[in-house]
């Protein structure tokens, strides 16, 4: 079975910019988590999305959104990107009421921000 | 938020048994995990505990949970250089949906 996979995996973007991240889940997991990971902050979630909809959300500002489609993949979208956006987004897949609820991540795309 | 200590470093001889801490603050703790992360990969899922548990055994990995005093620890026995990683201990509070709270990470070095 395919792990969870993320696209693109590197990506160079300047200040004030937009960007797009996705994310495909494992084959029949319906639960779709973003984090953001940098040195100083550490792995800090971002949101959630299950079924399409949006369960949960970090404290991140609202330039950061996602969405999830009907086939589980999911996006992140950046708006008007700040140096401090710069980081590892790791996109991790679920599967609802699966033994321990464990959360499979993907190799994650490293966003750059000049 | 809730917090998640480690701390940061940890040197151990190739053979030898490693023992990773981890405390916690948020009582309300359903799953504690172990993630290993390599350099430039993402997060690799080791193993996990239900908080209604005290101990989990798989294979070189053991995982000790005290929940009174809110500590988890992960051991790794025999640890080999390719263990050599940064290890993530991360809790899923009941109200949190699937959200994970991580700790830093703990930096495992091990030498031949």
């Amino acid at each position: 079975k395919a792990g969870v996979t993320q696209t693109p995996r590197y990506l160079i973007k300047t200040r004030g910019q937009q960007v797009t991240l996705s994310c495909s889940p494992i084959s029949g997991h319906r639960s779709v988590s973003w984090y953001q990971q940098t040195p100083g902050q550490g792995l800090q979630f971002l949101f959630e999305y299950f079924s399409e909809t949006q369960r949960n959300k970090g404290n991140f500002p609202g330039r950061f959104s996602g969405r999830q489609f009907s086939n589980s993949r999911s996006e992140m979208n950046v708006s008007t990107l700040e140096l401090g956006d710069s980081a590892l987004y790791l996109c991790a897949s679920s599967l609802p009421g699966g033994e321990g609820d464990e959360q499979f991540f993907g190799p994650g795309t490293r966003l750059t921000v000049l | 938020g809730e917090d998640v200590e480690q701390s940061l470093f940890l040197s151990v001889r190739e053979g030898d048994s490693s023992v990773i801490n981890c405390t916690y603050t948020d009582s309300s703790s359903t799953y504690l995990y172990w993630y290993k992360q390599e350099p430039g990969a993402g997060l690799q899922l080791l193993t996990y505990i239900f908080s209604n548990m005290d101990m989990k055994q798989d294979q070189r990995l053991t995982v000790l949970l005290n929940k009174k005093d809110k500590h988890l620890s992960l051991r790794i026995a025999d640890t080999q250089t390719g263990d050599s990683a940064i290890y993530f201990c991360a809790e899923r509070g009941s109200n949190s949906g699937y959200a994970l709270n991580f700790g830093k990470g703990t930096s495992l070095l091990v030498t031949p």
